[in-house]
Order: structure tokens, then sequence, then C-alpha cells
């Protein structure tokens, strides 16, 4: 299994502003995953980020929006940005160990106010 | 799009076995079944993931049929704590990894 840490674990913040979400990995991971978890809603997938490489998204989300950066092998951002009522969920990262399974972080819980 | 499908709810007595059907009838030949659960708004756990064989291992068993067009999730005795959302997932492979794409999921309660 891998120890993911998500911070902040929830946040209050006002529309119009953004907020960037840290995903620390307790070992190398080569792909990390970004989901959004809409109220009472299954996980949506975001975007997958690679190390050295630009993230790439899923459909209906753009990087404007949810710019994600991967600087090393263990760490990731995603940043809600111009946040706005409808952004009010919770976001979780993921990594995958190819020959086992996706671990997840616990999530960080945002209300956009 | 989520390649599964799952029915929304089940109950389950406390003690007996529950078993959580999913369909996924257009699974492609080397994509995986994986079973998460969430509760009450936790990260997503793993459960188990199959192939082709049944699995088993200390939290539950996965029963895949031949065709591989479904599969049965069996957790041998139902406690209180296995309240939950169970959700199937066929694990696609695309540029070079691997993309989980969740489903509605199942919301298991298991009665006292």
């Amino acid at each position: 299994s891998a120890v993911i840490s998500q911070k902040p674990s929830r946040d209050i913040c006002q529309r119009g502003t953004s907020l960037t979400i840290q995903c620390q990995v307790d070992s190398q991971v080569t792909m990390m995953f970004w989901y959004r978890q809409q109220p009472g809603q299954s996980l949506t997938l975001i975007a997958t980020a690679n190390q050295g490489s630009e993230a790439t998204y899923e459909s209906g989300f753009v990087i404007d929006k949810f710019p994600i950066s991967r600087p090393n092998l263990t760490f990731s951002t995603l940043t809600v940005s111009n946040m706005s009522p409808e952004d009010s969920s919770i976001y979780l990262c993921s990594v995958d160990r190819v020959e086992a399974a996706a671990f997840f972080g616990q999530g960080t819980r945002l209300t956009v106010v | 799009d989520a390649k599964t499908t799952q029915p929304p709810s089940m109950d389950c007595a406390e003690g007996r076995a529950a078993n959580l059907p999913c369909n996924h009838s257009t699974i492609s030949g080397n994509e995986y079944v994986y079973w998460y659960r969430q509760i009450h708004s936790q990260g997503p756990q793993y459960i188990i993931h199959g192939l082709k064989n049944n699995e088993t291992n200390e939290m539950a068993s996965l029963i895949i049929t031949e065709d591989r067009k479904s599969s049965t999730l069996i957790l041998p005795h139902a406690t209180l704590r296995d309240t939950a959302v169970y959700y199937c997932i066929v694990r696609v492979a695309t540029s070079g990894t691997y993309k989980y794409i969740f489903g509605t999921g199942t919301r298991l309660k298991v009665l006292a």
C-alpha cells in the first residue's frame, strides 16, 4: 500500500478565489490522479499527472480551471481556480501501483461560499 | 464513461454473506476488475481485484463469470462496519498508464 497525505483536509473559501491542494506520497510513483466527488455522487477523474510533463485532462475539465503541478515523483498539487459554489466537492488524490491497485488519499472537502 | 453497472442499493443482515453484483459486458480481454468501497466520504479503500480467475483475500472473494461479463463481490460475514458504498471498476489502459473510471456504485447497508 501507499501512504498518501492531502492538505488541507477541508476548507471554506470565498467565491472568486483559488485553492491549492497538496498531495504527498510516501514513495515514488509514476502517475498521480486527481478526482472530484460532488455531494452524493461518485468519483469523477479530473486529470492524470505524470512527473515532468503536462497533466492529461478528462473531458469537461480544463487546465485553466484546474492547473496541476507534478514537480517530483512524490508530490503533486491541484489548484481550483476562480471558485464558485458549484466547485464545492471532495477532491481526492490517487496513485497507481501498476501491479497492484490504486490508493487514495482521504480527500479535501471544499466548500465555496 | 464507466464500463460497469451496479444496483444502487442493497441490504444485508449482520453475519450473513453480502453478495454484490456487477455487470461489465464491454470489458476487454486484458482489463482487470477492481472493487473499492467508500465509507462515509473517506477516501476509497481497495478491496480486491481480478482478471479471469476467482480471487480471495482477507476481506472478500471475487467471483468472475467465465465470459467475464459480470462479477460478484462476496463479503462472507458482513458486519455493521461494512456499511459503505461499493464500487466495481474496470481498469482501462490508456497512453502508457491506467485509469480507474468509477460508476455509480452500490450502497450496502448492513442491518443489525
